[in-house]
């Protein structure tokens, strides 16, 4: 039972395009939201959030779209650049399930073409 | 500098021979917690931690084991691995309530193979 789904598996973008990764969930409960980003032979690191009662969050480059009624979210990229190329999940907490659990997707594995 | 260690980082065992990742953080997180990294499957919760003493099961804790005596240490342990134990584990540590500015930070993982 996925209850944070990222249905496309890898993507590629040329550098300098958007990248755009999506992720949907299941789970109502769910009221914060995070993206991470993962290097290989290295943890997640934060990369941004978004509270259930915003619907955009940006932080320079990086812009955090949610949609509540349609159960997703998306993470836009622009410009894409060379160093974006790493593995993204998306993330989902409930925060009043007395657990600081995050449920995570599967993964979108991105490469920026030079 | 804020972070999350983990040790080993690699490790072979055979099955059934005890094994304990350690895992240690320096920002005086009363949140910890162990995942497990497998493909197509995501990051999954073994074990979690509220604060010293107090640990709860995650969503796959069979086979594993934890304790919490100190706030910064948060060891996980395989008392008997099997080789459906082979993962990718990552600690990691947040503050008590996740708020929009907080978050959880990861440890670098260690890859286990039990052979």
């Amino acid at each position: 039972d996925q209850q944070v789904k990222q249905n496309s598996p890898s993507l590629s973008v040329q550098e300098g395009r958007i990248s755009i990764l999506n992720c949907d969930y299941t789970n109502s409960m769910f009221d914060y939201f995070l993206w991470y980003k993962k290097y290989p032979a290295e943890g997640p690191t934060f990369l941004i959030s978004i509270s259930s009662i915003k619907d955009k969050n940006e932080d320079g480059r990086f812009t955090v779209f949610l949609n509540k009624s349609a159960k997703h979210l998306s993470l836009h990229i622009v410009p894409s650049q060379p160093g974006d190329s790493a593995v993204y999940f998306c993330a989902a907490s409930a925060s009043k399930s007395g657990n600081e659990k995050l449920t995570f997707g599967t993964g979108t594995r991105l490469t920026i073409i030079p | 500098e804020a972070q999350v260690t983990q040790n080993p980082r690699y490790l072979i065992t055979v099955t059934g021979k005890k094994l304990t990742v350690t895992c240690s953080q320096n920002m005086n997180h009363e949140y910890m917690s162990w995942y497990r990294q497998d493909p197509g499957l995501g990051l999954r919760q073994i074990y979690y931690s509220m604060n010293v003493e107090v640990t709860d099961k995650g969503d796959v804790p069979e086979g594993y084991k934890v304790s919490r005596k100190e706030k910064r240490n948060f060891p996980l342990i395989l008392e008997s691995p099997s080789p459906n134990q082979t993962s990718l584990y990552f600690c990691a540590s947040s503050p008590l309530e996740l708020a929009s500015s907080e978050t959880q930070y990861f440890g670098p993982g260690t890859r286990l193979l039990v052979l």
